[in-house]
């Protein structure tokens, strides 16, 4: 089964900075999918990013970009120029190749402050 | 161009009883996939509905079923509820086929067992 790993449990970075959340994956297929969500306190979760294992090119969706580092099984999500409306939590998650399943991790809550 | 919408937004249930919750997907998708997220966790997938047929099965019990219509629209059915299936319940809609079949989520259903 596949398993995704959020550490940080809460991140904190000033308004303007930039701020990296980890994640790390275990999984065993040479295919797989890596996701970003952002799920405020109304509790919709918000598509971010997605990685493809075969994608050479690290993704990047405006200020944010995926730092995908496979050897390391690391896809670390950066938001540049945090703004006060970037606070939420924010989960990683993978799909494997062939299967529909997305498995998140447990989540980092992100808080800009001013 | 309308999102994932779900239906109702939150509901008072006590155990036992049962409960059935719905989900119209983004235009152009037709796929339904449906989770669980308990209060501080990450989302954990139940199943996936891909041309009327359940396409992969979480590890949930046989209370929790499920149904795609025609429309692709979908509920979600819970059977001799627990106090702990109190949780949101997000539904999430993909195409087949592209860009990852990314999943984009519908604002979710609060389920409160008492």
């Amino acid at each position: 089964a596949q398993k995704i790993t959020q550490t940080q449990p809460g991140m904190f970075v000033q308004e303007k900075e930039a701020v990296t959340l980890d994640c790390t994956y275990d999984t065993s297929d040479p295919s797989y999918g890596l996701f970003w969500y952002k799920q405020p306190s109304s509790g919709e979760m918000i598509f971010l990013i997605y990685q493809g294992s075969y994608d050479q090119q690290n993704a990047t969706e405006g200020r944010y970009s995926l730092n995908f580092q496979k050897a390391r099984k690391s896809a670390n999500l950066v938001i540049s120029a945090s703004q006060l409306g970037d606070s939420a939590m924010y989960f990683c998650a993978s799909r494997r190749g062939g299967r529909r399943a997305l498995t998140f991790g447990s989540g980092t809550r992100l808080q800009v402050q001013p | 161009d309308a999102g994932v919408t779900q239906s109702p937004t939150h509901l008072i249930k006590t155990r036992g009883q049962q409960v059935t919750l719905r989900c119209s997907p983004k235009s152009g998708h037709d796929t339904v996939s449906w989770y669980q997220q308990a209060l501080g966790q990450g989302p954990q997938f139940i199943f996936q509905y891909y041309e009327e047929e359940e396409r992969q099965r979480g590890n949930f019990p046989d209370r929790f079923s499920g149904h795609q219509f025609p429309n692709y629209s979908s509920e979600l059915n819970v059977n001799a509820l627990l106090l702990g299936d109190s949780a949101l319940y997000l539904c999430a809609s993909s195409p087949s086929q592209g860009a990852g079949e990314t999943q984009y989520f519908g604002p979710g259903t609060r389920l409160l067992v008492l």
